[in-house]
């Protein structure tokens, strides 16, 4: 009974490396996302998805792609890492009718250098 | 567009007194209103929804909030605080007419409560 798992828990970059962060979930839900938390500006969604094979952008997409070939995985890449990028990222998942709160792994806490 | 917006970034509270966790909400259809809590260093925990029906939830740990369609608010609340409950709180909104499914926060509201 995992839930949503994330990995790394903490990453340092250089500017300019590209990374993947990982998302699992057991749950078989459909919904899954990506947001990151900045002091001050609560979660902002990246990248969301509806099912595999399906995915759209959210508020701050800029600099991350994100790909859902199966039902439990929902990967985030960090095409060419910047300081602004130095953030906590939390992925979340959600049954297909969304109305009974999402669930959110434990983040990656990521360092841009 | 949606949006929430949480107007205090810290709300003080004396243990043993009520609080007030303030949100307001805006969206085009009927919203799906959520809370959030998060310990430091951990991620969110669900508290409470409210989709349809009573106006009054109730959720985790003794909170409940209260839906206010006609000021489109949906403050959290608690009759007798703990200084376990200091933690930073979430509110988030989700638009019923929407099949995107996009959940979108309010900056946060760290809850502080003093013994």
């Amino acid at each position: 009974n995992a839930g949503v798992t994330q990995t790394p828990k903490f990453q340092v970059l250089k500017t300019g490396q590209s990374m993947t962060l990982q998302c699992a979930q057991d749950m078989n839900h459909e919904y899954m996302s990506w947001y990151r938390q900045d002091p001050g500006m609560g979660l902002r969604l990246i990248h969301y998805s509806v099912g595999a094979g399906i995915t759209d952008q959210g508020e701050v997409p800029n600099g991350y792609n994100v790909s859902r070939s199966t039902t439990e995985d929902f990967p985030l890449r960090l095409l060419s890492a910047a300081p602004s990028q130095t953030s906590v990222y939390f992925c979340a998942s959600s049954s297909h009718d969304r109305i009974y709160g999402y669930t959110f792994g434990s983040g990656t806490r990521l360092t841009v250098v | 567009a949606q949006s929430v917006a949480q107007p205090e970034d810290q709300v003080n509270v004396a243990e043993g007194n009520p609080l007030t966790v303030k949100c307001t909400y805006s969206v085009s259809g009927n919203p799906y209103l959520f809370w959030y809590v998060q310990y430091p260093n951990r991620g969110l925990q669900f508290l409470l929804k409210y989709i349809t029906g009573d106006n009054l939830v109730k959720g985790s740990y003794g909170f409940e909030a209260e839906f206010n369609k006609s000021q489109t608010s949906f403050h959290l609340k608690k009759p007798s605080a703990l200084v376990s409950d200091s933690a930073l709180y979430f509110c988030a909104v989700r638009d019923s007419s929407s099949n995107t499914g996009k959940l979108i926060f309010g900056q946060g509201t760290t809850l502080q409560v003093k013994p």
